[in-house]
């Protein structure tokens, strides 16, 4: 069982359209982050988000943390096809001593087409 | 500044050979993380050091998996026998990390490794 459940797991659309990913949990999460992740690279941080109900804005690309902390969103405005990649969920668990580890959701494969 | 540096980039090896992966982290960063990403999932923390000690193990298969930190830098991942499920990318990362808090772990291009 995954303890963070992203959806969809893939995701095909053309250019100038808009999506959204969701990351689910039944876990309070301290902080949550997105990564995205290229082919043959490592993931790159795009955010983190650690106050409920917390909405953060990246060019096109607009992140919200859940008011509880177990759940986030990513929306992509008008993709583009340098929009593509894997991208991830991440959450540190609140509670106990975790020293900064994360949890990685499964993954959002998003293709976009010219 | 320079990056998470990984080698070898890919390695192709028969079951029940041994392999080895070497990782430098970003210089200072006192965490270093090894993940095992299978095609298609999310990275899968394998083993956590806070300089040279182990923080977190919990999800390394000890029977054949083995890591060490030297001197709180480099750090080198260990699998033997190696195992057909055992293909994956393993991804090493480092972090400046505030304990509990949240931290931005920097990945380097991780390492594909085919078990045939």
């Amino acid at each position: 069982t995954q303890l963070l459940e992203q959806s969809p797991q893939f995701l095909s659309i053309q250019e100038g359209e808009n999506l959204t990913v969701y990351c689910n949990s039944s876990s309070v999460f301290s902080s949550l982050q997105w990564y995205r992740q290229e082919p043959g690279e490592g993931p790159v941080l795009l955010v983190t988000v650690v106050t409920g109900g917390e909405v953060k804005k990246l060019k096109r690309l607009t992140f919200q943390f859940g008011d509880a902390r177990k759940d986030s969103s990513l929306h992509i405005t008008a993709a583009q096809p340098g929009d593509t990649g894997l991208y991830l969920c991440a959450g540190v668990r609140a509670g106990g001593t975790s020293y900064g580890k994360l949890t990685f959701g499964q993954g959002t494969i998003l293709t976009v087409h010219p | 500044e320079a990056g998470v540096a990984q080698s070898p980039r890919y390695k192709i090896i028969e079951k029940r050979q041994s392999v080895a992966f070497w990782c430098n982290p970003i210089s200072g960063h006192a965490t270093l993380y090894w993940y095992q990403q299978i095609l298609g999932q999310g990275p899968k923390l394998l083993i956590q050091f806070q300089n040279n000690g182990v923080v977190d193990d919990s999800q390394l298969p000890k029977d054949r998996f083995s890591a060490e930190r030297l001197k709180g830098v480099d750090s080198t991942l260990k699998i033997q026998p190696a195992k057909l499920e055992d293909s994956a990318v393993y991804l090493c990362a480092s972090s400046l990390v505030i304990r509990d808090r949240a931290n931005e772990q920097y990945f380097g291009p991780g390492t594909r490794l085919t078990v045939t």
